[in-house]
């Protein structure tokens, strides 16, 4: 079975905090994602990676960085979090680069409330 | 530009009720894949199915069936006889050409069986 485990399932931060949220895969996809979910907006991209080291804007990369040093590992970084980034906040993985119909597989989400 | 609509935000249903979860898509290209996921209360987004925009054939999976028409570029969802754990959010995704390698999401349809 197809793995994606993301480090914490709830998480408080202080405005100002610098905040890293890990995302492991473990079947060697080269797809990664990073997902925000928000009552009525549904699931927006933030950033995602097609192969290590590289990475590509979504929809709203506003505030956030991601880093991919590791095919596995896919990080999503709030440089100074504030409260409107309070949100839920899903990683998932997808098996070929250039394919248009493999399925995405999500982690169980991180809820991020920033205080 | 491609888009995805689910223009029921909540539906509330009897058990043993039929219910149809409604997915309009827009895109130009003319190769494209749509998913339906499901989002249950634990929060980990499952895979349900996946067509291609050269299937047009209706599927069916026990209590679940999908209805694509690209006329109507609607990919719709029907569960019937509900059962109480079919209560869940289930969001249509999309992937496209010149999309990329992006899923883009509807807002999700929040499904409650009620006992």
């Amino acid at each position: 079975d197809v793995k994606v485990t993301q480090s914490s399932r709830y998480l408080v931060k202080r405005t100002g905090e610098k905040v890293f949220l890990e995302c492991v895969q473990d079947m060697d996809h080269e797809n990664m994602f990073w997902y925000r979910q928000d009552p009525g907006l549904g699931l927006r991209l933030i950033y995602f990676s097609y192969d290590v080291k590289m990475k590509e804007k979504g929809d709203i990369p506003e505030g956030y960085s991601v880093s991919r040093e590791k095919k596995e590992r896919f990080s999503l970084i709030l440089e100074s979090a504030s409260t409107n980034q309070t949100s839920m906040y899903l990683c998932a993985s997808s098996l070929h680069s250039q394919e248009l119909n493999t399925e995405a597989f999500f982690g169980q989400g991180t809820r991020l409330t920033v205080v | 530009a491609q888009k995805v609509t689910q223009a029921q935000t909540e539906i509330s249903v009897v058990e043993k009720e039929d219910v149809t979860l409604d997915c309009v898509y827009e895109t130009r290209d003319t190769t494209y894949y749509l998913f339906w996921y499901k989002q249950p209360p634990s929060g980990e987004l499952v895979f349900l199915i996946r067509r291609n925009s050269f299937d047009e054939q209706n599927e069916i999976s026990g209590r679940y069936s999908w209805n694509f028409q690209k006329s109507t570029s609607s990919f719709n969802f029907t569960i019937t006889a509900s059962q109480v754990v079919d209560s869940a959010v289930y969001f249509c995704a999309l992937t496209s050409d010149s999309g990329t390698y992006k899923y883009i999401f509807g807002t999700g349809t929040r499904l409650k069986v009620l006992a």
